[in-house]
């Protein structure tokens, strides 16, 4: 069975410019959770969602947004992008029961210059 | 949420048993405590979980204490390929729709 895929792997951007991330859960799963990973780190919660609607929200600024689509594969917006973005940004689906047993995807990493 | 508190980092020789210990000594009576890996430029892995006593499967042993207040994190004989992040997480927050909170993990270092 596949895992969680994301892409791209890797992104460069300037600072200003906006970014889109995109994620496929595990099939069957519904729940889609984003996260940010600085270098040194543990990952840090953005959203997550269920059944295309977003069920929690991290402290992140609005500049972040994201959505999930019907088939459940979901994409994280970053506007306005600053050298702070710079991260590995990492998708998990899980089963809505077990929320505490997540699957991550192997991250997208963007670079901001 | 409970908060919690592990080694930053741990040093280790191939073949031996290596045991992190995590204090988590708000542990909520519906939390269940939770193990990640994480290899460098990879996403965290879910390796085991459990509620009380003793958990163990293929990867790793999960000791848990009567009071619930720390978990220990077991990985028999371990090899260079052990060398990751450990990650000890405890509930999720189910009204911020499964929030996962990670803290900074203890990096385990095994040498040949």
């Amino acid at each position: 069975d596949a895992g969680v895929t994301q892409s791209p792997t890797h992104l460069i951007k300037t600072r200003g410019q906006h970014v889109t991330l995109r994620c496929s859960p595990i099939s069957g799963h519904k729940s889609v959770s984003w996260y940010q990973q600085v270098l040194g780190q543990g990952p840090q919660f953005i959203f997550q969602y269920y059944e295309k609607e977003e069920r929690g929200r991290g402290n992140f600024p609005d500049r972040f947004s994201a959505r999930q689509f019907p088939n459940y594969s979901s994409e994280l917006n970053v506007n306005a992008l600053l050298l702070g973005d710079s991260a590995l940004y990492l998708c998990a689906s899980g089963d809505s029961g077990r929320l505490d047993e997540q699957y991550f995807g192997p991250g997208t990493r963007l670079t901001v210059t | 949420l409970a908060k919690t508190t592990q080694p930053i980092s741990m040093d280790s020789y191939e073949g031996q048993e290596v045991n992190i210990t995590c204090s988590h000594n708000n542990i909520a009576t519906n939390d269940y405590i939770t193990w990640y890996q994480q290899f460098p430029s990879q996403g965290p892995r879910f390796i085991i979980q459990g509620y009380k006593t003793k958990v163990t499967n293929e990867v790793a042993s999960l000791f848990i204490p009567a009071d619930r207040k720390s978990s220990t994190l077991s990985l028999p004989r371990v090899s260079l390929s052990d060398t990751a992040v450990y990650y000890c997480l405890v509930g999720v927050s189910y009204n911020q729709g499964g929030k996962l909170i990670f803290g900074q993990g203890t990096e385990l270092s095994v040498k040949p």
